[in-house]
């Protein structure tokens, strides 16, 4: 069965440095990967996805994050982060195709970006 | 465009008695989602519909848990009796035929069973 692993519940960081969220999944056939957001007080939103093609995917607000196959780690990160991104992040997949919108949610790590 | 509306936002019942959660989902979103999210966990799906029919339900819990999407659009999802341990913050989502694999979430309810 598929699992999702986020390897810290907290990250504290402070506004500006780099920040690094990290993720890893177990499953025995192929996957699709998303990091969903939640912001205080506001529901889950989609914040990238890794489908197929490029292993490194891009949300419109500077985060990234790589696929790798080989270590089943799909690792958020931002060079620079901002007060506005303090929220809780969340690694999800999907096992592949043929399982419609079913996603596993991995525990949630909470980022902290103090000024 | 306007988003996943759930209600009530916030819920209190002692242990014993019955509740009962509503979603709306995205308009033309065929998918519809029920998570369960404990403190500290991430969500977990409870049931997922196409259209009207519930075509995963294994991690609803059937002796206390219901659910239904008679028209296809909203959804009721109900708990009778409620237990302590079902206290948590309950999700809907939903999602379109073009992209399942996108969902949109409500700002779901939290229950408090006392």
């Amino acid at each position: 069965a598929q699992s999702v692993t986020q390897l810290d519940s907290q990250v504290p960081v402070f506004e500006e440095a780099p920040v690094e969220l990290r993720c890893n999944y177990s499953s025995s056939v192929s996957v699709y990967l998303f990091w969903y957001v939640q912001y205080p007080n506001q529901g889950l939103q989609l914040l990238l996805k890794y489908l197929s093609g490029s292993t490194l995917v891009e949300s419109i607000n500077g985060f990234e994050a790589e696929f790798n196959k080989s270590q089943t780690s799909f690792h958020l990160r931002k060079p620079s982060v901002h007060i506005s991104d303090t929220a809780e992040y969340f690694c999800a997949v999907t096992p592949g195709i043929g399982q419609g919108g079913k996603l596993i949610f991995g525990q949630g790590t909470e980022l902290s970006v103090k000024p | 465009e306007a988003g996943v509306v759930q209600s009530p936002r916030y819920k209190i019942i002692e242990k014993k008695q019955p509740v009962a959660f509503w979603c709306n989902p995205i308009s033309g979103h065929n998918t519809l989602y029920w998570y369960r999210q404990n403190l500290g966990q991430g969500p977990e799906l409870l049931i997922r519909y196409e259209n009207e029919e519930a075509v995963d339900d294994s991690q609803l819990p059937k002796d206390r848990f219901s659910a239904e999407r008679l028209k296809g659009v909203d959804s009721t999802l109900k708990i009778q009796p409620a237990e302590l341990g079902d206290s948590a913050v309950y999700l809907c989502a939903s999602s379109s035929r073009d992209s399942a694999y996108e969902q949109y979430f409500g700002p779901g309810t939290r229950l408090t069973v006392t």
